[in-house]
């Protein structure tokens, strides 16, 4: 398995231009989200998704959109780009059911630069 | 005040000493996650428990569900230990699991 994949590793890019960040997963998992992480910060969540066709706010989704057609993606779309989108963003997915003992799988992260 | 907090935020530490990292949380949680990620790296994951104690390697981590605290050890750190700490509690939100995180520790071993 390759387990959480994401791409681009980075990214630069200008005001107002408009990109998707990439994760994929091979094991099944039901939930997927994804977190960014600003320099020294801790991650905040921006979306997660619980299945296919259905997907929910996390703490900073302003400024971002995504979209769950397949259960093994789940692409983080970012409309206009702004400065303040500069960050590491991390993608991951859990296990389905009920067990609250299943861990979260992360990808490899995106470092994306808004200039 | 942050729901899962870490201790201590920095620590600098002598190739060979034992190291300490503590998680305390104030919810109601089944199950806590430690993380490690390098400088510039990715998120690698150490311990996942709900009770007791794990170990694996130099690293041993435990968890005590009454006091909501748990603890990440190092036994003989090296340099190549050096990264960030991130406990992460399991909790269940408008009807799903999310991570709560703790804001990191950061590790530095000199050699």
């Amino acid at each position: 398995n390759a387990g959480v994949t994401q791409t681009p590793k980075f990214r630069i890019l200008k005001i107002g231009q408009s990109m998707t960040l990439q994760c994929t997963q091979d094991m099944n998992h039901n939930y997927m989200y994804w977190y960014r992480q600003d320099p020294g910060m801790g991650l905040k969540l921006i979306y997660y998704s619980v299945g296919a066709g259905i997907t929910d706010k996390g703490e900073v989704p302003n400024g971002y959109n995504v979209s769950r057609s397949t259960t093994e993606d789940f692409p983080l779309r970012l409309e206009l780009a702004a400065p303040s989108q500069t960050s590491v963003y991390f993608c991951a997915s859990r296990l389905t059911g009920t067990s609250s003992y299943n861990e979260q799988f992360f990808g490899p992260g995106t470092r994306l630069t808004v200039l | 005040k942050n729901e899962v907090e870490q201790s201590p935020q920095n620590l600098t530490a002598q190739e060979g000493e034992f190291i300490t990292i503590n998680c305390s949380y104030s919810v109601g949680i089944s199950a806590l996650h430690w993380l490690q990620q390098h400088p510039g790296g990715g998120i690698v994951s150490l311990f996942m428990l709900s009770s007791g104690k794990k170990k694996h390697g130099r690293l041993i981590a435990t968890i005590n569900i009454q006091e909501k605290h748990s603890s990440l050890h190092i036994t003989a750190s090296h340099p190549r230990d050096s990264a960030v700490y991130i406990c992460a509690v399991n909790g269940f939100t408008s009807g799903t699991y999310k991570y709560i995180f703790g804001t990191g520790t950061r590790l530095k071993v000199l050699a």
